[in-house]
């Protein structure tokens, strides 16, 4: 029940295309939803983060939407970029207020 | 750049050697976190200090020894690793707000880790 299952585990987009990063929970009791984008030699940076009480929300080329009654959220990323290319996360808050749960990742390759 | 610094950014040590991790920020934080991140893994959560005391570990081998001298700063003492240890360190920080609870108005911020090697 403290899984998020994140999916798919690599992803390999045109520039200019649309990149799509799928995550489900079985946990109701999660209640924050954060995107973590990590480079090569860095640490993870928050993307984008959503409440279950908003079923979308935008920042720039970034568009987090959730379905609470699916118990699913994705990360679509307009316009994918080179720069784009790297290791996403989706997150989750847990029973313990201080601990996030982590999808897998998913490896996001943009293709000039 | 991120607001939370690690030093060093890489460290080798034997596995009879003992060493130390440092983390700063500056950011008023009352929230520090230490997490181990495998190659093409998620982090994986260490401890949680909130107001400098320890409030999670999550069953951490002692051969790993959390220190949080002031709210700014964090330490990971580090003694007889095992090659198996090899990881990005990450050090990480929240606010306190209400509840203390990571939120929307309260998010997780990590470094740029510390790479370390076992040998």
């Amino acid at each position: 029940q403290q899984q998020v299952k994140q999916s798919p585990q690599s992803l390999i987009v045109q520039k200019g295309g649309i990149s799509i990063i799928n995550c489900a929970y079985e946990n109701t009791a999660f209640d924050y939803f954060p995107w973590y984008q990590q480079f090569p030699g860095k640490g993870p940076a928050l993307l984008i983060a959503i409440r279950p009480d908003v079923s979308e929300k935008k920042e720039g080329r970034f568009t987090i939407s959730f379905n609470k009654s699916a118990k699913q959220f994705s990360l679509h990323i307009m316009d994918s970029q080179p720069g784009d290319s790297a290791t996403y996360f989706c997150a989750a808050r847990g029973e313990y207020g201080n601990k996030l749960v982590f999808g897998a990742g998913t490896i996001l390759r943009v293709k000039s | 750049d991120t607001e939370v610094t690690q030093t060093p950014k890489h460290l080798v040590m034997g596995m009879t050697n003992k060493k130390s991790l440092k983390c700063e920020q500056h950011m008023g934080h009352r929230a520090m976190y230490w997490y181990k991140q495998k190659a093409k893994k998620p982090p994986e959560l260490m401890f949680v200090y909130s107001y400098e005391k320890l409030s999670i570990n999550e069953s951490v081998p002692s051969r790993f020894s959390p220190e949080c001298p002031n709210s700014s700063l964090l330490n990971l003492h580090l003694h007889a690793l095992q090659p198996e240890d090899s990881a990005l360190y990450l050090c990480a920080s929240s606010q306190e707000i209400g509840t203390g609870r990571l939120s929307y108005n309260s998010p997780l911020h990590f470094g740029n880790g510390t790479r370390l090697t076992v040998t």
